[in-house]
């Protein structure tokens, strides 16, 4: 299973909003509602930001939404802040009954 | 609160063998899959492997197939990830997490090094 595709990197000035994308398959994105998103500061563990492909746990800015159109998904990240400034890496289930991650995006709040 | 805490990393030459334990509170343990995923340095997260809440079923990634078991004692409220045959490539930090499809909360994670 190939890992989902995302932009090594991205970045943006306080206040403004970024997006990050997903790219998959028919295998994966494509075909589930289960898609996801995480945020990892350095040394820490990750952090779930989305699931269900918009949906946001309790305690999760709403300035994070995320949604999907095909075979790719997307997380916005509006009223960028300093502390937004992590990796994100989305998530998939797959037909294979697996789940495969995206290689990671370095969010840069400039 | 719900908490997750791994134990039973280090270091293991080639061809070696662990046993990964994940001690879980504050959650009613039986009722949720559970999965490890891990993290080799400086690289993205990798999901390895999969179980059911009642630990009936259990799914693994293509690259631990056949080398890595995980398994569950729900009277423990324990998860487990054996691992043999172990490979250089191996070697990351390994978090528990709640979940299948989504995982919420992480472990802090344990660091395994394969290595002569």
């Amino acid at each position: 299973q190939s890992a989902l595709t995302q932009p090594a990197s991205v970045s943006g000035s306080p206040g403004q909003s970024i997006t990050v994308s997903c790219t998959g398959t028919s295998s994966d994105v494509g075909a589930y509602i289960y898609v996801s998103w995480y945020q990892q500061h350095p040394g820490k563990a990750p952090k779930l930001m989305i699931y269900d492909v918009s949906n946001r746990p309790s305690g999760v800015s709403n300035r994070f939404s995320g949604s999907k159109s095909g075979n790719t998904a997307s997380l916005t990240i509006s009223g960028l802040q300093a502390e937004d400034e992590a990796d994100y890496y989305c998530s998939s289930y797959t037909s294979s009954n697996t789940l495969v991650f995206g290689g990671g995006t370095k969010l840069t709040v400039l | 609160e719900v908490q997750l805490l791994e134990s039973g990393g280090g270091l293991v030459q080639p061809g070696g063998s662990l046993r990964l334990s994940c001690a879980a509170s504050g959650f009613t343990f039986s009722d949720y899959g559970m999965s490890w995923v891990r993290q080799a340095p400086g690289k993205g997260l990798e999901w390895v492997s999969g179980i059911s809440g009642s630990g009936g079923r259990t799914y693994n990634a293509d690259s631990v197939k056949g080398r890595f078991t995980i398994s569950r004692d729900n009277s423990k409220n324990t998860l487990y990830l054996q691992m043999n045959s172990l490979r250089a490539e191996d070697t990351a930090v390994y978090f528990c997490t709640n979940g299948r499809f989504a995982f919420d909360p992480w472990g802090q994670g344990t660091l395994v090094t394969v290595s002569s």
